[in-house]
């Protein structure tokens, strides 16, 4: 069974860079893509962007020029950087397997405050 | 950008009821849609993938149609545990773009 696991700081100060990290296990990292999407509280769900195992990229443009997505094929990983951080950046963070999204892992809240 | 749209926002329904949702793409997505569960604190859940393809594990009364612009999901008969909030989800093009929601409440 596939299963996604997120990492990294709950709390981010504004104009800092988030940085998650997504471990997958049960499964091999090399292959399919690999999603990270958002929840700000009480809202629905953003799509941030992807990977692909070959290390392909595609970013939402609403945050394609603050976000960049990478990975970690020795450590079956991969991990998200969004810079210049806002409150309106405040949500719970998602990784999941695929354009389709059919693995999710349990979310990482992040608060942007001082 | 393709907008998805839902409908109702909300419903409220009770045990054992025949449950509809409606997904609108603003163009053409062929069956290019996804549907998600998502309970109050928790990850959504993939119910169903290309429109009509239920995913391993889910139970069959859940189903998925359509194809182009318009698709619903079904619950053919509602349990105490799907009371829950459901998305729809393009990957047609992107970015990939989720639906605002459907929110299914217990009358």
């Amino acid at each position: 069974q596939v299963q996604l696991q997120e990492s990294g700081p709950g709390l981010v100060k504004p104009s800092e860079t988030l940085s998650l990290t997504c471990t997958v296990s049960g499964g091999s990292i090399r292959s399919y893509y690999w999603s990270w999407i958002r929840q700000p509280p009480g809202k629905g769900l953003e799509w941030i962007g992807f990977i692909y195992y070959s290390g392909s990229t595609n970013y939402n443009p609403s945050l394609k020029s603050r976000v960049s997505i990478s990975l970690d094929t020795s450590k079956n990983q991969f991990s998200l950087k969004l810079s210049s951080m806002t409150a309106a950046d405040t949500a719970v963070y998602y990784c999941a397997r695929g354009v389709a999204q059919d693995y999710w892992g349990q979310g990482a809240l992040v608060t942007v405050s001082s | 950008d393709i907008q998805m749209t839902q409908s109702p926002s909300s419903l409220s329904a009770s045990v054992g009821d025949r449950v509809t949702i409606t997904c609108r793409a603003s163009q053409g997505i062929s069956n290019y849609l996804a549907w998600f569960q998502q309970k109050p604190g928790k990850a959504p859940k993939s119910l169903i993938y290309a429109a009509s393809s239920l995913q391993s594990g889910v139970p069959s009364k859940f189903s998925g149609s359509g194809s182009g612009t318009d698709f619903t999901l079904t619950i053919s008969s509602l349990q105490p545990e799907d009371f829950a909030t459901y998305y729809c989800q393009q990957y047609y093009s992107y970015p990939l773009t989720f639906g605002p929601g459907t929110k299914v409440h217990i009358k």
